[in-house]
């Protein structure tokens, strides 16, 4: 079966470093590019982050520039958001999500709850 | 590039047709998505490239618009159909951009 599955997942205290999973099966990961989304509580979604298949191209949104980094485990076939100085308005469900037949976000993860509060 | 929603939320009876909305802030050709959310589940992808239903979706959804001006439409609207709804561009590649979401609810 297809699937990708986030964890990592947590509370934290804000200024901490959280680091996010998304473990992909049925495919390879590597095959596609790949995005983070994230949505708060009671709010629409927010594109985060991307990847390209290659890991040659990489983009962030604005609110998460030089603090989040998006990369790939190959050997894990998953995909890794490594967070720090993390804020209260960094809580959020964070989603993976690829585009594995279409350019549109086909496959996504059922979301890894991030809580950031002292 | 920014994506505007309206209306913000819709009411509409079960039956009835609802007709959502969706403007880029700039030309996107047909590059746009429309994602489906019920709560405490992922988003699900029932259209792209403005007007293609995605795999498995019933063809009372339909799409239209490029450009600027998009739409999606739900011709009979069914108990499972009233969600959260979502646009987004995908014209620029790896810069993507969500709409503020369009909430459907029973009226």
């Amino acid at each position: 079966e297809v699937q990708l599955v986030e964890s990592g997942g947590n509370v934290v205290n804000p200024g901490g470093s959280l680091r996010l999973s998304c473990a992909a099966s049925g495919f390879n990961l590597d095959d596609i590019s790949m995005n983070w989304v994230r949505q708060a509580p009671g709010e629409g979604l927010e594109w985060l982050a991307s990847i390209s298949s290659s890991s040659n191209f990489i983009y962030y949104s604005d609110s998460i520039k030089g603090r989040f980094t998006i990369s790939r485990d190959t050997a894990d076939n998953s995909l890794v958001l490594q967070m720090t100085n993390l804020r209260a308005d960094d809580s959020a469900v964070y989603y993976c999500a690829g585009g594995l037949q279409v350019h549109a976000f086909d496959i996504w993860g059922q979301g890894t709850v991030v809580t950031v509060s002292s | 590039i920014l994506m505007t929603q309206s209306p913000a939320t819709l009411s509409v009876s079960p039956g009835e047709r609802a007709t959502l909305s969706c403007r880029a802030s700039e030309d996107i050709r047909s590059d746009l998505a429309w994602y489906q959310q019920k709560p405490g589940q992922a988003p699900r992808l029932i259209m792209y490239d403005a007007s293609t239903r995605a795999t498995g979706v019933p063809d009372r959804f339909s799409g239209s618009g490029s450009g600027t001006d998009f739409t999606l439409t739900i011709s009979s609207l069914q108990p499972e159909d009233f969600a959260l709804y979502y646009c987004q561009q995908y014209s620029k590649w790896l810069l993507y951009s969500f709409g503020q979401g369009t909430k459907l609810e029973i009226k």
